[in-house]
């Protein structure tokens, strides 16, 4: 069975310092992982996405995320928060659910000044 | 900019209204979906159209009426709604991969439109 968990709900970082949003999965396979991005109010943009190929992936708006096997990790990172990067993230594992995706609870990105 | 157009952004309903939400792409993509998304939850999914034939109803009231009229537009429409129906409804389509409607890869990622706040009163 498939599993998805955030670890954070929320996560506060000051701007220009670095960005750790971390995930961990369950699944019974190899699965595609996915972060998605929803700013307020808003649908949910990719942001990146793990198919078994380069285990560092590099994204959109300067976030990679690291596939780690023996760790079952998925963890988001960016080495320079901004301001427009506040947002709900949600780390995505294919299988599990009727849609053939299960969602993490999502964590909550908050950018000090 | 999004490649799912949804309407209205915006929605305010009465309980004995009867309305419509829409969504259209033209990327292709054979599989579309809506979602209901309640304030700081992950979306939650309520239909899925798979070559325009409903695959997936996860036990959605009947109040909610999904139409898919044509492989670019879906529709999902309300009637009798609830206070608590009140909520954003995302679109997203995909496209289907050899491995059926719940097979995804890199290849067959979900888009998804910008949503429709609904608020029933």
């Amino acid at each position: 069975a498939q599993s998805v968990t955030q670890l954070d709900s929320h996560v506060s970082v000051s701007e220009g310092t670095p960005v750790l949003l971390r995930c961990n999965y369950s699944s019974s396979y190899s699965p595609s992982l996915f972060w998605y991005v929803q700013h307020p109010n808003k649908g949910l943009q990719l942001l990146l996405k793990y198919t078994s190929a380069a285990t560092l992936v590099k994204g959109i708006n300067g976030f990679e995320a690291e596939f780690k096997k023996s760790e079952t990790s998925f963890h988001l990172t960016k080495p320079s928060a901004h301001m427009s990067d506040a947002a709900e993230y949600f780390c995505v594992v294919s299988g599990g659910g009727a849609d053939g995706l299960t969602f993490g609870k999502g964590t909550h990105l908050i950018i000090q000044p | 900019d999004t490649e799912v157009t949804q309407t209205p952004k915006h929605l305010v309903m009465g309980m004995t209204n009867k309305k419509s939400l829409k969504c259209e792409q033209h990327m292709g993509h054979r599989a579309m979906y809506w979602y209901k998304q309640k304030a700081k939850k992950p979306p939650e999914l309520m239909f899925v159209y798979s070559y325009e034939k409903l695959s997936i109803n996860e036990s959605v009231p009947s109040r909610f009426s999904p139409e898919c009229p044509n492989s670019s537009l879906l529709n999902l429409h309300l009637h009798a709604l609830q206070p608590e129906d009140s909520a954003l409804y995302l679109c997203a389509s995909r496209t289907v991969i050899a491995g059926g409607p719940l097979a995804f890869s890199g290849a067959n990622v979900l888009t998804f439109g910008a949503g429709s706040r609904l608020t029933v009163l």
